[in-house]
């Protein structure tokens, strides 16, 4: 089975700039999450989705950041414009359901870095 | 959410037996604690899980204090792959909303 796909893996741009991540979740899975990763820190939680909806996006920067996932099931994740604070690795995740008991699966992560 | 309590830092040599400690003295009755570990430029992945009985699994075992107030991760035998920064999780959401910490990060010494 094949796991979470993220691309691109590295990407650098510069200030002002438009930038977009693109995720497959696991097949099958249902819920998908993206998260922020400063350098030094634990991922934080910027958006969660069940299907097609939004159902967590408190910590999302909405004048800068949006996501979308059209048909439930890839999603995309934008920055415009970007700015050097947002230089940071960008994870996707996907789990199956709502159980309680269920695993988080990792993608390999977006490296950003913004001059 | 359960504030938790893990050390910054961890060194262990190769071969030997890992006992990584979490304090999570805020958990509620309901919270599952969740293991992560995070490989150099990888994503988190999953390492196990529990409520209040000790959990074994392929990876490592958990140990759950009586009052759940702490948990340890075991790892019995690391070896050079295990080095990691791992992170202590009490979820009342359980995988649904994970809130991660700085986590511990894990040396071994080959």
């Amino acid at each position: 089975e094949a796991g979470v796909v993220q691309s691109p893996r590295y990407k650098i741009i510069e200030k002002k700039q438009p930038v977009a991540f693109w995720c497959n979740p696991i097949s099958g899975h249902n819920t998908l999450y993206w998260y922020r990763q400063n350098l030094g820190q634990g991922p934080e939680l910027l958006i969660r989705y069940e299907n097609e909806e939004a159902v967590d996006d408190s910590q999302l920067p909405k004048d800068r950041f949006s996501a979308e996932r059209l048909k439930g099931v890839d999603s995309t994740l934008k920055i415009q414009p970007a700015e050097l604070g947002d230089s940071a690795v960008y994870l996707c995740a996907s789990t199956r359901g709502a159980n309680r008991e269920e695993t988080q699966y990792f993608g390999p992560g977006t490296r950003l870095l913004v001059l | 959410d359960a504030k938790t309590t893990q050390p910054n830092s961890m060194e262990s040599n190769e071969e030997e037996p890992v006992h990584l400690p979490c304090n999570h003295s805020t958990i509620s009755g309901t919270d599952y604690i969740h293991w992560y570990r995070q490989l150099p430029s990888q994503g988190p992945e999953y390492v196990i899980h529990g409520l209040t009985s000790n959990v074994n699994n392929r990876m490592a075992s958990l140990a759950i204090a009586e009052d759940r107030k702490s948990s340890t991760l075991i790892l019995h035998r690391a070896t050079l792959r295990d080095a990691a920064v791992y992170y202590c999780i009490p979820s009342g959401q359980g995988a649904q909303k994970l809130v991660f910490g700085q986590g511990t990060r894990l040396t071994i010494n080959p």
